[in-house]
């Protein structure tokens, strides 16, 4: 159980192109999703909290307009890179909290991830 | 604001060799604590959490972490090592309250030598 896939595994665009990841969790449902960026040989870096029927949270430096997140359903997040530059080439892994658990909370599942290569 | 710290960037040992990966935090509040384990070219796994109670918690695969609130550490432990526990682990906290993002550590990169 608590599977969350993502769509593309990996994807290679031009320069100035939009790309859309979608993240899904299989068999459960999420109110709360997670989008993180990861450099080669780093730590997950959180872009921004997804609420399933409202507006997304981002981080402190994070573009809202390059990086839109939609949370339409409670299965189902995507993030679209708007016109994308090659220093957005980065791999990109969303998260998907199951709701309760012990003292209320949730663990996050994560995606395989989405590998955007901007040439 | 929470922090976590991973002392080690990499970390190599022999198969069948015991390991330890350090983890250490801050936080002025209480945390949830959690490792994370990534495959090369994959997503991450949940190896284990600390929510409450025993703060000796297990995995499955034969790690064990041990919350320490004195020393604030949740240092992860495996006796014996296996080749495929080659892989990147993550130690990461999250306030056990509010938005409940995580924090992640810089990683540490396990190797396994024959």
């Amino acid at each position: 159980g608590a599977v969350v896939s993502q769509h593309p595994s990996w994807v290679i665009c031009k320069s100035g192109t939009s790309v859309k990841i979608e993240c899904r969790s299989l068999d459960f449902q999420a109110t709360t999703m997670f989008w993180y960026r990861q450099f080669p040989k780093q730590s997950l870096m959180l872009m921004a909290t997804s609420n399933e029927g409202s507006k997304a949270t981002y981080e402190q430096g994070v573009e809202k307009d390059k990086f839109l997140i939609n949370h339409a359903s409670l299965t189902l997040s995507t993030l679209t890179v708007t016109s994308a530059h090659p220093e957005d080439s980065s791999f990109y892994i969303c998260s998907a909290r199951v709701e309760g658990g012990r003292g209320g909370w949730g663990t996050q599942y994560f995606g395989p991830g989405t590998r955007l290569t901007v040439l | 604001a929470q922090s976590v710290t991973q002392l080690d960037s990499q970390v190599p040992v022999f198969e069948e060799a015991p390991v330890e990966l350090r983890c250490n935090y801050s936080s002025s509040v209480s945390v949830y604590l959690f490792w994370y384990v990534q495959y090369p070219n994959q997503g991450l796994q949940l190896l284990l959490k600390y929510l409450s109670g025993s703060t000796l918690v297990e995995s499955i695969n034969g790690f064990e972490a041990e919350f320490n609130k004195s020393q604030t550490s949740f240092h992860l432990r495996k006796p014996s090592v296996h080749i495929s526990d080659t892989a990147e682990y993550f130690c990461a906290v999250t306030l056990n309250q509010g938005a409940q993002k995580l924090v992640f550590g810089q990683g540490t990169r396990l190797t396994i030598n024959p």
